[in-house]
């Protein structure tokens, strides 16, 4: 049974790109939440999806956007690059979205804004 | 807001010593809590949750017991391996932030383990 999937792996961009990453959830699983991750912190908590809909959001800018397919895999855009976009991307899937379901994370992308 | 502190990094231990990681946290409601772990180059792995007062949870030799009256969440193993060198992560799921499984991770705690 896959897990969650990620990619790209790694990515490379410069300032004012655009950038698409995605996302396949663990087998089972409908709900998608992604978060990102800056060098040496913990992860920040981005947007949920679930049933193809945004059901939460942190604080981050509309330059963040996302996407849930019907197969529940899902897609995390983000416009005009900052060099502070530089992160590693989690995504992490469930089975439900109660408190205390568990999360099952990917490896992550990395992302390099230049 | 919600938030976790957990004690800053890093912590440094020989071989079959005893481990501490502290957490506290401040939520609106009574959150889930939770022990991820971070391997160099992976993803985050969930270590162990509980998801009431007193609960202990329990994982390849860690716990953690939820402590509601010191909003703690403390993670303990008694003896130390090296393949435990990771980064600790402390994390909470409150109940009155939209009802959903959004997850309010510390900062995290760097431990190494030398032979």
């Amino acid at each position: 049974d896959a897990g969650v999937t990620q990619s790209p792996t790694h990515l490379i961009k410069t300032r004012g790109q655009q950038v698409t990453l995605r996302c396949s959830p663990k087998s089972g699983h409908d709900t998608v939440s992604w978060y990102q991750q800056a060098l040496g912190q913990g992860p920040q908590f981005i947007f949920q999806y679930y049933e193809e809909e945004e059901r939460q959001r942190g604080n981050f800018p509309d330059r963040f956007s996302g996407h849930q397919f019907p197969n529940y895999s899902s897609e995390l855009n983000v416009n005009a690059l900052l060099l502070g976009d530089s992160a590693l991307y989690l995504c992490a899937s469930s089975s439900g979205t109660g408190w205390g379901d568990e999360q099952f994370f990917g490896p992550g992308t990395r992302l390099t804004v230049l | 807001g919600d938030s976790v502190t957990q004690m800053e990094g890093p912590v440094t231990l020989s071989e079959e010593a005893f481990l501490t990681i502290n957490c506290t946290y401040t939520a609106t409601g009574y959150p889930s809590l939770f022990w991820y772990v971070q391997y160099p180059g992976e993803g985050l792995q969930l270590l162990l949750k509980a998801t009431k007062a007193d609960d202990k949870g329990s994982n390849k030799g860690f716990e953690a017991t939820y402590r509601k009256e010191t909003t703690s969440f403390h993670l303990e193993k008694g003896s130390v391996q090296v393949s435990d060198s990771a980064v600790y992560f402390c994390a909470l799921s409150d109940p009155f932030s939209g009802g959903y499984n959004k997850l309010i991770f510390g900062a995290g705690t760097r431990l190494a383990v030398h032979p």
